[in-house]
């Protein structure tokens, strides 16, 4: 298994360009999150999904918008870039049961000049 | 979710046991208690849970006290691998909504 996917790994964007960070996972997972990670911080929760159709914001969901028109797939996508959006992006995903454990993907490190 | 509060930093030297605390004294009765760690800039990583029992798995061991406020992961014998932050945090099953705190950042020296 593949796990969680990643896409891009590494992007530079203008200032004011858009882009959409693919995240997808092949285990069947309900629950599926995307985090931001600023240098030398902690991950910061942009949006989370319950199921395909639902998502709901997290701590800092200002500048980004999210969709989950599938179980697999959980795309992040930013409208108008900023140089405040400079950080790693991690996606993960996870059951619902008693023992789920989130899985990671490997991040994809962005950069707005 | 409960709020935890965890050290900022710790050292252990390669071999012996690390002990990282973590409270969590506004846990409620049915929030499990999870721990992540994030070696350099990977994907974070599952560890541990647990809810009341003490917990031990082949990467740990999860000591909770019996009154739920505070718990102790436990690497029984620190490589330099286990060098990472890590990350305490309190999930109600089913409703899963991991939200990372600032962590605690272990660094094991040879």
């Amino acid at each position: 298994n593949a796990g969680v996917t990643q896409t891009p790994k590494f992007r530079i964007l203008k200032i004011g360009q858009s882009m959409t960070l693919q995240c997808t996972q092949d285990m069947n997972h309900n629950y599926m999150y995307w985090y931001r990670q600023d240098p030398g911080m902690g991950l910061k929760l942009i949006y989370y999904s319950v199921g395909a159709g639902i998502t709901d914001k997290g701590e800092v969901p200002n500048g980004y918008n999210v969709s989950r028109s599938t179980t697999e797939d959980f795309p992040l996508r930013l409208e108008l870039a900023a140089p405040s959006q400079t950080s790693v992006y991690f996606c993960a995903s996870s059951y619902v049961r008693s023992d789920a454990e989130a899985f990671f993907g490997q991040g994809t490190r962005l950069t707005v000049v | 979710d409960a709020k935890t509060t965890q050290p900022t930093s710790m050292d252990c030297a390669e071999g012996r046991a690390a002990n990282l605390p973590c409270n969590h004294s506004t846990i409620s009765g049915n929030e499990y208690v999870y721990w992540y760690r994030q070696i350099h800039s990977q994907g974070p990583q599952y560890i541990i849970h647990g809810l009341k029992n003490n917990e031990t798995n082949e990467m740990a061991s999860l000591i909770i006290t019996e009154d739920r406020k505070s718990s102790t992961l436990i690497l029984p014998h620190a490589t330099l691998r286990d060098t990472a932050v890590y990350y305490c945090m309190g999930l109600i099953q089913g409703a899963q909504k991991l939200v990372f705190g600032q962590g605690t950042r272990l660094t094991i020296n040879p």
